[in-house]
């Protein structure tokens, strides 16, 4: 079993829709997890951490399920900007990160 | 001022040549590290310096050898390299990587093997 597991899409989505990734990780000793963001032939970028209690910015929820080693990124109103590869990130024991292989995101008009 | 700089952004060389990727943080963290990402493939992790100390080498080749002579440099030299080893290579730095922290990445250096 993969570290880290996301559905690769890629997800078309009109503008304004409500879009769902999933992630799921195998090492149950994980801390720490985060999404990030990676636009094409960029760097990824911190988009959130993801807390046991979720956690919300904006448009963007996050909710973690440690009994399920489950992590999830809700947007909602998508626009147009948030087209991208979102990579869901945990860590190991020794606090390394581990980067799953992303979800591609396309927002249409 | 960018927090992680990464130069050359480009780079093209033979599998004969030696060059080295260079990395600077600005934002006063203690760990650093070096992955590569290749094309349809989830980052790699490379190398980890905690410290100046390296403390993860993730089975990268020989041809990869990486040197951090303080917390805010980070270099990786290339020797002899393969076709194979063409991807873009990202320097990415964090405060405390025992806590697993965020990481903050460069732009990255896209390297191209003739």
């Amino acid at each position: 079993r993969k570290e880290v597991e996301q559905d690769p899409g890629p997800f078309n989505v009109p503008e304004g829709a409500t879009v769902a990734f999933n992630c799921t990780y195998s090492n149950s000793a994980s801390q720490s997890f985060f999404w990030y963001r990676q636009d094409c032939r960029k760097e990824p970028k911190l988009l959130m951490s993801v807390y046991s209690s979720g956690n919300e910015d904006g448009r963007f929820t996050a909710q973690l399920n440690r009994a399920s080693q489950y992590i999830s990124l809700l947007i909602r109103d998508s626009k147009l900007s948030d087209s991208a590869t979102y990579l869901c990130v945990v860590t190991r024991s020794q606090g390394n990160l581990i980067f799953g292989k992303g979800t591609k995101l396309s927002v249409k008009p | 001022e960018t927090g992680v700089t990464q130069t050359p952004r480009h780079l093209v060389m033979g599998m004969t040549n030696k060059k080295s990727l260079k990395c600077e943080q600005h934002l006063g963290h203690n760990a650093m590290y070096w992955y590569k990402q290749s094309a349809k493939k989830p980052l790699e992790l490379m190398f980890v310096y905690n410290f100046k100390e390296q403390t993860e080498n993730n089975s990268v080749p020989s041809r990869f050898s990486p040197e951090c002579p303080n917390s805010s440099h980070l270099f990786l030299h290339l020797h002899t390299l393969q076709p194979e080893d063409s991807a873009l290579y990202l320097c990415a730095s964090s405060q405390d990587p025992d806590r697993g922290q965020p990481q903050h990445f460069g732009d990255g250096t896209r390297l191209s093997i003739l």
